[in-house]
């Protein structure tokens, strides 16, 4: 079983569409978490991290459900410019771990 | 500041060459990550140092890979004899954290192709 798991998608929404992704985690003694952003031939950019309270940024949401073992990044009123890959990221502090998930498509469509 | 700086931008080689990524990290930064990205395996951590010494390299796919730090300013990946299946986008990350995994910044990447 995959440390962390991503929808690939690709998820393909209309502009000002709200849109959600999910980052599943295995290991529940993970303790920190990211969204990284990745454009199309660039390098991952960090986008957010996840609070165990939830973390908003502009239309930005990330959340963090540990009894399920999962980490959600909500786009409120996507943009053309939203367009892009979400990584999650889930660091683990037993044994200095951290695993990047595949990551989620995403294209906003006009 | 002028962000994590690789060379080269794009390498084609032909198999069985020698090849060496080069990697500058961000200036303090104590952590120093190697990546390589496909799209069938996303992203992999080939191997991270922290204060010049390799942490973790349990993610170096066998011993034709091979990575060093002997400065903090400078980091090299090289593989060799390389194969066809080593083309990918391989990235360099630096973070500042001294001993956690922390926040990490990406250099723009070497694009290699091995024919």
């Amino acid at each position: 079983r995959k440390e962390v798991e991503q929808d690939p998608g690709p998820f393909n929404v209309p502009e000002g569409a709200t849109v959600a992704f999910n980052c599943t985690y295995s290991n529940s003694a993970s303790q920190s978490f990211f969204w990284y952003r990745q454009d199309c031939r660039k390098e991952p950019k960090l986008l957010m991290s996840v609070y165990s309270s939830g973390n908003e940024d502009g239309r930005f949401t990330a959340q963090l459900n540990r009894a399920s073992q999962y980490i959600s990044l909500l786009i409120r009123d996507s943009k053309l410019s939203d367009s892009a890959t979400y990584l999650c990221v889930v660091i683990q502090n037993t044994g200095n771990q951290f695993y990047f998930g595949t990551g989620t498509s995403l294209t906003v469509i006009p | 500041d002028a962000g994590v700086i690789q060379s080269p931008r794009h390498e084609v080689t032909e198999m069985g060459q020698e090849v060496t990524l080069r990697c500058k990290p961000i200036s303090g930064h104590n952590s120093l990550f190697w990546y390589r990205q496909t799209m069938m395996r996303g992203l992999e951590l080939l191997i991270y140092f922290n204060n010049n010494v390799p942490i973790d390299d349990s993610g170096m796919p066998e011993d034709r890979f091979s990575a060093k730090m002997p400065n903090a300013s400078f980091s090299t990946l090289k593989i060799q004899p390389s194969e066809p299946r080593d083309s990918a986008v391989y990235f360099c990350a630096s973070s500042l954290a001294n001993y956690f995994p922390d926040t990490q910044y990406f250099g723009p990447g070497t694009r290699l192709t091995v024919l």
